[in-house]
This record gives C-alpha cells, structure tokens and sequence, in this order.
C-alpha cells in the first residue's frame, strides 16, 4: 500500500505571496491532518478533515486554510506569506477513527524570503 | 489542557547502551499515546503505540508502557545502535470532540549513538 504522498517536496516563495501544498493520503483513509513543524515552535496542529469537512482547527491564523476532496486528497494554502511561515509542513493521514494512529508524509520544506 | 513534556535532550550514547526518554502527558481525558521518531530530512513514523492503562507498545526493539498512575509513557531500549540516531516525539491524540485529528507532540528529545 503506497504511503502519504506530498508535493512539492520543496519550495521557495517571496513574502505577500501565497502557497498551495498537497497532500495525497492512504487509500482507504478519509481523515487528513496538517501540521506546522518549525525549530522554535515544534509541531503545531494546523486543522483536520474529514470527508470534505474540516472537523478541527488548530490556532493559526485565517491566512491558512484547507479543503479535503472527494477522493479524501487535501490541499492547504497560505496566503500573504510572511517570514515566519517558513517551515516543514507535514500532513497525516488515518482512517478518521478515534484513537486511531496518523502515518505521516515526507513533508514539504516552505521558504519564505 | 492537554499537553505532553518530554525530557530535554539532546541525549548521547555510545553503541549497544541502554537508553530511556523520559514522557509525561496532562491528566485529562482518555488518551491513546505514541511515539513517532523522525530521521533528517524526512518526516514523522510510527513507532509504537498504546490506546489505555497498563498497556505495552513495542517495535523494533523499542518498548513504552501507558502509566495512568503516573502519567507517563517513556520509551526504552535495552541495546541503542548507530542507526537509532534521530529525533523522538511523545504524543498523545484525545478521543473525538473538539481533538478530532489532533495530535499533540513533546518538544523532541535529539539522540545520537555513537559507535
């Protein structure tokens, strides 16, 4: 079974710019969650889908947000971009099943200059 | 709330020692508890898991009991190897409700074994 799937792998952008990142999970998984991972913060809860719904929101600003398709793939975009957005963006994937555990991505590496 | 602390690293071992990163976790709630280990430039993996008290989780090699009683959940090694070096995150995910999907990580403990 292919593991979660993110792209870019890497990308750069300039500050006030805005930024699409995907996420690919397990098939058969239906719950999709982001999170932030920086040096000084750690890893940050970012939000939760579910079956095209977002069932939980981590505290972070409006100028990130998500959707979940129908074929349980998610996206995450980042509008305005500022310095401190620059991070490792991982996202998780898992049945949507309490307790049950998140498999993670690779990741991807965001920039900000 | 819920929290998770783990012990301050960064921890250094010489080969085949035996190792212990310390975890405690906040009293609330019914959480299951994890621990995920991530490899440079790579992202988070499973490494063991356990859904209630008393419970054990293991995987390569690698063991941590559920204490309710003691709020802990510290993972141990009896013989480290070179190829352990990485970084260890406790977490714990609450059931439902406004946890859906969140799961919330120590600070990391950094571990280098040396040969």
């Amino acid at each position: 079974k292919a593991g979660v799937t993110q792209t870019p792998r890497y990308l750069i952008k300039t500050r006030g710019q805005q930024v699409t990142l995907s996420c690919s999970p397990i098939s058969g998984h239906r719950s999709v969650s982001w999170y932030q991972q920086t040096p000084g913060q750690g890893l940050q809860f970012l939000f939760e889908y579910f079956s095209e719904t977002q069932r939980n929101k981590g505290n972070f600003p409006g100028r990130f947000s998500g959707r979940q398709f129908s074929n349980s793939r998610s996206e995450m975009n980042v509008s305005t971009l500022e310095l401190g957005d620059s991070a490792l963006y991982l996202c998780a994937s898992s049945t949507g099943v309490f307790e049950n555990e998140q498999f993670f991505g690779p990741g991807t590496r965001l920039t900000v200059l | 709330g819920n929290s998770v602390t783990q012990m301050e690293g960064p921890v250094t071992l010489s080969e085949e020692a035996f190792l212990t990163i310390n975890c405690t976790y906040t009293a609330t709630g019914y959480p299951s508890l994890f621990w995920y280990v991530q490899y440079p430039g790579e992202g988070l993996q499973l490494l063991l898991k356990a859904t209630k008290a008393d419970d054990k989780g293991s995987n390569k090699g690698f063991e941590a009991t559920y204490r309710k009683e003691t709020t802990s959940f510290h993972l141990e090694k009896g013989s480290v190897q070179v190829s352990d070096s990485a970084v260890y995150f406790c977490a714990r995910l609450n059931a439902g409700g406004t946890s859906y999907g969140k799961l919330t990580f120590g600070q990391g403990t950094i571990l280098t074994v040396h040969p």
